[in-house]
């Protein structure tokens, strides 16, 4: 079955530090890939996405691109805030056959604090 | 502020007890959704609905029972209760379940359980 997995937390940074959160994922066919982030005390939205191989997705100064070849949709960002400390998770949604609505399915957050 | 509000934020209960989780959206959504975020683990699935129908159960409890009176509100439905069920239970809608207008998921905050 699909299964993401991401790279284990939690990660401490200062200030404008450069971030890398790593994630892979396996599925059948070709998965949209997504980020989401979980502010302290908030549910889960949306940060960024990519539908397809070469992609990138980015917001907020945060960016990942869609590697098929590596299968994996590593985020980034060049200088973080303390306003990024949050939860990051990786998700993808099926293209393929089998659940015809395409569920997502989400890896297991990493913890990112970031302190002035 | 997403559009999706759950009560209580918090929920402590004994093993005997019967609660009920709320969920509530006024953003139109034909989609609702009920997830169980634990520490270090993947964000699980638990129930979906689409137009108040239940089209997926992913293998939850029967100690568990969804409720989707109409498209704007969603309960879940607690009674026997295992302290492994400790978790922040999460709602989530998105405007329809497949398409593209399914890949985008507007969350609550949660509502935090304890089982004692």
């Amino acid at each position: 079955g699909d299964s993401v997995t991401q790279m284990e937390g939690p990660v401490t940074l200062s200030e404008e530090a450069f971030l890398t959160i790593n994630c892979t994922y396996t599925a059948t066919g070709y998965p949209s890939l997504f980020w989401y982030v979980q502010y302290p005390g908030e549910g889960l939205q949306l940060l960024l996405k990519a539908t397809k191989a070469d992609d990138k997705g980015s917001n907020k100064g945060f960016e990942a691109t869609y590697r098929k070849e590596t299968t994996s949709f590593h985020l980034e960002k060049g200088s973080v805030q303390v306003s990024d400390s949050a939860v990051y998770f990786c998700a993808l949604r099926s293209n393929a056959g089998g659940t015809s609505y395409g569920k997502l399915t989400f890896g297991q957050g990493t913890i990112l604090t970031v302190h002035p | 502020e997403t559009g999706v509000t759950q009560t209580p934020r918090h929920l402590v209960m004994g093993m005997t007890n019967k609660k009920s989780l709320k969920c509530e959206q006024h953003l139109g959504h034909n989609a609702m959704y009920w997830y169980k975020q634990s520490a270090k683990k993947p964000l699980e699935l638990m129930f979906v609905y689409s137009l108040e129908e239940r089209v997926e159960n992913n293998s939850v409890p029967s100690r568990f029972s969804p409720e989707c009176p109409n498209s704007s509100h969603l309960f879940l439905h607690l009674h026997t209760l295992q302290p492994e069920d400790s978790a922040l239970y999460l709602c989530a809608s998105s405007q329809e379940l497949g398409g593209l207008s399914g890949e985008k998921l507007f969350f609550g905050s949660g509502t935090q359980l304890s089982v004692l």
